[in-house]
């Protein structure tokens, strides 16, 4: 099994509502990824967590806030967004963690989840 | 930033071979080349990946330059469902360039 599901599949929220992404993978994977894409554009790192830690923040800002429970479980927790935080936000996992420079290879092949098209009104 | 170089477009005709460069010029002796693709509508799927040696798999193949500073994803026959944006990432930090959109004529 290589699914990463994501959920919900769509979301539209207005400006002071409080939502939450859902992330899970059962590949016993120990890094998990999320990404912002708009359209026509390639996906943006935005947090990496490796061994439940968060790794990487990509200067997002604070609206978006990510939380790892468990290793089979990524959140992403949403308040007072913009219309311009309207994308497509994937999910992804590694089997490896993230070990910066010369750590890619066959243990950081990401597998995707579908995504979660936010809208904000 | 983005240390890998695609062209922005490609076409091919169906059932041909398409070739799809990729440049990484700042790669270290380390980093693997990944190769991903992202069909309309969905997540990135992995393609294929190597280090040094040229690689083959299901879906594709992977020719790596000498120097490494660079390489070539193969799709043998371009199928219509081949039709997506291509990735190549050489880099240590799991960020994508702007990728290839590959369009497939009939």
């Amino acid at each position: 099994d290589t699914e990463v599901t994501q959920t919900p599949k769509h979301l539209v929220m207005g400006m002071t509502n409080k939502k939450s992404l859902k992330c899970e993978q059962h590949m016993g994977h120990r890094a998990m990824y999320w990404y912002k894409q708009k359209a026509k554009k390639p996906p943006e790192l935005m947090f990496v967590y490796s061994y439940e830690k968060l790794s990487i923040n990509e200067s997002v800002p604070s609206r978006f806030s990510p939380e790892c429970p468990n290793s089979s479980l990524l959140n992403l927790h949403l308040h007072a967004l913009q219309p311009e935080d309207s994308a497509l936000y994937l999910c992804a996992s590694s089997q490896g963690p993230w070990g910066g420079p010369g750590q890619i290879g066959a243990k950081n092949i990401q597998y995707f989840g579908a995504g979660t098209r936010l809208s904000v009104l | 930033d983005a240390k890998t170089t695609q062209p922005n477009s490609m076409e091919s005709n169906e059932e041909e071979p398409v070739h799809l460069p990729c440049n990484h010029s700042t790669i270290s002796g380390t980093d693997y080349i990944h190769w991903y693709r992202q069909l309309p509508s969905q997540g990135p799927e992995y393609v294929i990946h190597g280090l040094t040696s040229n690689v083959n798999n299901r879906m594709a193949s992977l020719a790596i330059a000498e120097d490494r500073k660079s390489s070539t994803l193969i799709l043998h026959r371009a199928t219509l469902r081949d039709a997506a944006v291509y990735y190549c990432t050489a880099i240590n930090d799991m960020r994508f360039g702007a990728g290839t959109r590959l369009t497939v004529k009939p």
